[in-house]
């Protein structure tokens, strides 16, 4: 079993819906969580940190639910710039910050 | 200014050859680290280092070994390529103690092909 699962997708959604991608991970010693998204052919970049109340930042929303090893992101108000794949990260404290993650959910927006 | 650089951007090289892959970040970043990305997108962790240190070093073939002359620069050497080395490989850093953790930055990627 990998240590973070994803649904690989593709979502396909119109411009304006709302998307939820769920994540879960396996070690319970994870600390930190985290969103990156990468674009088709690129880099992945950091898109938010995930804290154990759960966080918002514009259209994006993170919750964390430590009891089942669960992630979730919600994007509101989905824009065509949205479409990327969204990987989902967990990192163990005292590990070297080193990022364990998942194999991605690619979300496509269509007009 | 790129922050995270890397060359070469491609890679196209024969079974059994010896290849370089250099990085450098002008970030002031004290860890630098070197990630696989397979043709099924897994991304997955090399190598770490930490103020020229390895501090990681995730059960790679010892084909691979990385060589960090000074804290900007992280370049990885491949020995004896092979077919399953094909892949996109990131370089990346992060600056240390708790306000790095977890907050990466990845340079473009190495597309390598070995045929």
């Amino acid at each position: 079993r990998k240590e973070v699962e994803q649904d690989p997708g593709p979502f396909n959604v119109p411009e304006g819906a709302t998307v939820a991608f769920n994540c879960t991970y396996s070690n319970s010693a994870s600390q930190s969580f985290f969103w990156y998204r990468q674009d088709c052919r690129k880099e992945p970049k950091l898109l938010m940190s995930v804290y154990s109340s759960g966080n918002e930042d514009g259209r994006f929303t993170a919750q964390l639910n430590r009891a089942s090893q669960y992630i979730s992101l919600l994007i509101r108000d989905s824009k065509l710039s949205d479409s990327a794949t969204y990987l989902c990260v967990v990192m163990k404290l005292n590990a070297g910050n080193m990022l364990t993650f998942g194999g991605g959910t690619r979300l496509m927006v269509k007009p | 200014d790129t922050a995270v650089s890397q060359t070469p951007k491609y890679l196209v090289t024969q079974m059994g050859n010896d290849k370089s892959i250099k990085c450098e970040q002008n970030l002031g970043h004290d860890t630098m680290y070197w990630y696989k990305q397979d043709s099924k997108k897994f991304l997955k962790i090399m190598f770490s280092y930490n103020n020229k240190e390895l501090i990681i070093n995730e059960t790679v073939p010892n084909r691979f070994s990385p060589k960090s002359p000074d804290k900007a620069h992280l370049n990885l050497h491949i020995n004896s390529l092979e077919l399953g080395d094909s892949a996109v490989y990131f370089c990346a850093s992060s600056r240390g103690g708790l306000a790095g953790l977890g907050v990466q930055y990845f340079g473009a990627g190495t597309r390598l092909s070995v045929l």
